[in-house]
């Protein structure tokens, strides 16, 4: 079975971070890489809907939301089957439930992460 | 970005209700429009994928329909499990978008 976690810190302090979050999303039940599918970020700031952050391939090419673009990386390490998001220039407005899924195709998100929850906060 | 509206935005109904939701699009998504169920502290779960086809493990009480703009997530007979909120996602535009949810609460 399928499995995919988040893990990084939940609070952000900008002055102590550069203003940056990161997190990683570690695969287990399947390869990474094996299987050819694409990986995606989702985000969910409390109390409101679901925003897509962006999707890695397998082969590490990247697809990001035009409006976080400037500031999102999105990397895969097929060696430790995980994922991660780096966010740059972090704020308040970046306060939400991150989560990693699945994305066959790029078509819909099948397997999801439990989620994390990051502050930002000084 | 394509702009997906759900309503109602919330409803209540009882367990065995026949339950509509209704995801319009200010543009053609053709098939691509996929339909998840949030439950409190949880991540989404996908239920439908692609218009209208379920997911394995989702019960053949949810059903999807719709094309092009207007799309339809049914449950047939609700369950006391169902209550929950429930979005659509579109994957036909970059960036791929989520209505606003809908809440079905307990009447």
């Amino acid at each position: 079975q399928l499995q995919l976690q988040e893990s990084g810190p939940g609070l952000v302090k900008p002055s102590e971070t550069l203003e940056t979050l990161s997190l990683t999303c570690i695969v287990s039940g399947d390869s990474i890489s094996s299987s050819a599918y694409y990986w995606g970020w989702i985000r969910q700031p409390p109390g409101k809907s679901l925003e897509w952050i962006g999707t890695v391939y397998y082969s590490g090419s990247t697809y990001y939301n035009p409006s976080l673009k400037s500031r999102v990386a999105i990397s895969i390490d097929a060696s430790k089957n995980q994922f991660s998001l780096t966010l740059s220039s972090v704020t308040a407005a970046d306060t939400a439930v991150y989560f990693c899924a699945r994305h066959p195709s790029r078509f819909y998100f099948d397997y999801w992460g439990q989620g994390t929850l990051v502050t930002v906060s000084s | 970005d394509i702009r997906l509206t759900q309503s109602p935005s919330s409803l209540a109904a009882s367990v065995g209700d026949r339950v509509t939701v209704t995801c319009r699009a200010d543009q053609s998504v053709g098939a691509y429009l996929n339909w998840y169920q949030q439950r409190p502290g949880k991540a989404p779960k996908l239920l439908i994928s692609l218009v209208s086809n379920l997911q394995s493990g989702v019960p053949s009480r949810f059903s999807g329909s719709g094309s092009e703009t207007e799309f339809t997530l049914t449950i047939s007979s609700l369950q006391p499990e169902d209550f929950a909120i429930y979005y659509c996602q579109q994957s036909y535009g970059t960036p791929q978008t989520f209505g606003q949810g809908t809440k079905v609460d307990i009447k």
